[in-house]
């Protein structure tokens, strides 16, 4: 079975800052990875879809990485912002779905 | 425009009561998915419809059955509604790729039910 782990839980840093979250999947035969975005008491956004073939996807100050073989995906967001506060999800596609239970970012003004 | 709405937002009930979530999309994807979020944040999936057919039916109770007039809508109806389903119901909606979930997802902004 698919289990798919996000870490940190919780992350705070300073606006301006360049950070790295975290995605790991134990079970490589993936269509594709996304990674997606959660406002408090809203539902999700996609960001980044990353098909089983490819090594990164970017859009804007988002870079998304894929590591099948490893079971690795990273999000990348480049010079964060307070409004980039959010909880970030990855999930994995095969013959299932299957959700991470997120990173929530706090971005200190 | 919002691109998949759902009703109510909110919905709190009592135990053994009937109650219905209802879901559309008007993006002109052909598949539509239903999930529960918990209190852990964990997103499940329970089932998902492609041009009005199931194609997707995790292990959900029977007290809970979905129902595709059409396409672009995607209704959740839940019978004797118990404590523990109290949770977030997301809907969401996709293009049909080789598997169910192969194409970006678009979700909704959640019916939160809280079942006293």
């Amino acid at each position: 079975k698919q289990e798919v782990t996000q870490i940190p839980a919780a992350l705070s840093v300073p606006e301006g800052e360049n950070l790295v979250l975290n995605c790991s999947f134990t079970d490589s035969a993936i269509y594709n990875l996304q990674w997606f975005r959660q406002d408090p008491g809203k539902g999700l956004t996609s960001l980044l879809l990353i098909q089983s073939s490819q090594r990164e996807q970017t859009s804007g100050r988002l870079n998304a990485s894929l590591d099948k073989s490893s079971g690795r995906s990273t999000l990348y967001i480049a010079a964060s912002q307070p409004g980039d506060s959010a909880t970030y999800l990855c999930a994995v596609s095969g013959h299932k779905f299957y959700f991470g239970s997120g990173t929530k970012l706090n971005v200190k003004p | 425009d919002t691109a998949v709405s759902q009703t109510p937002k909110y919905l709190v009930t009592q135990m053994g009561n009937d109650k219905s979530i209802k879901c559309e999309q008007n993006l002109g994807h052909d598949t539509m998915y239903w999930y529960k979020q918990d209190s852990k944040k964990f997103l499940k999936i329970m089932f998902s419809y492609n041009n009005k057919e199931l194609i997707i039916n995790e292990t959900v109770p029977n007290r809970f059955s979905p129902k595709s007039p059409d396409k672009a809508h995607l209704n959740l109806h839940i019978n004797s509604l118990e404590l523990g389903d109290s949770a977030v119901y997301f809907c969401a909606s996709s293009q049909l790729g080789e598997s169910a979930y192969q194409e970006t997802q678009y979700f909704g902004p959640g019916t939160r039910l809280l079942v006293l």
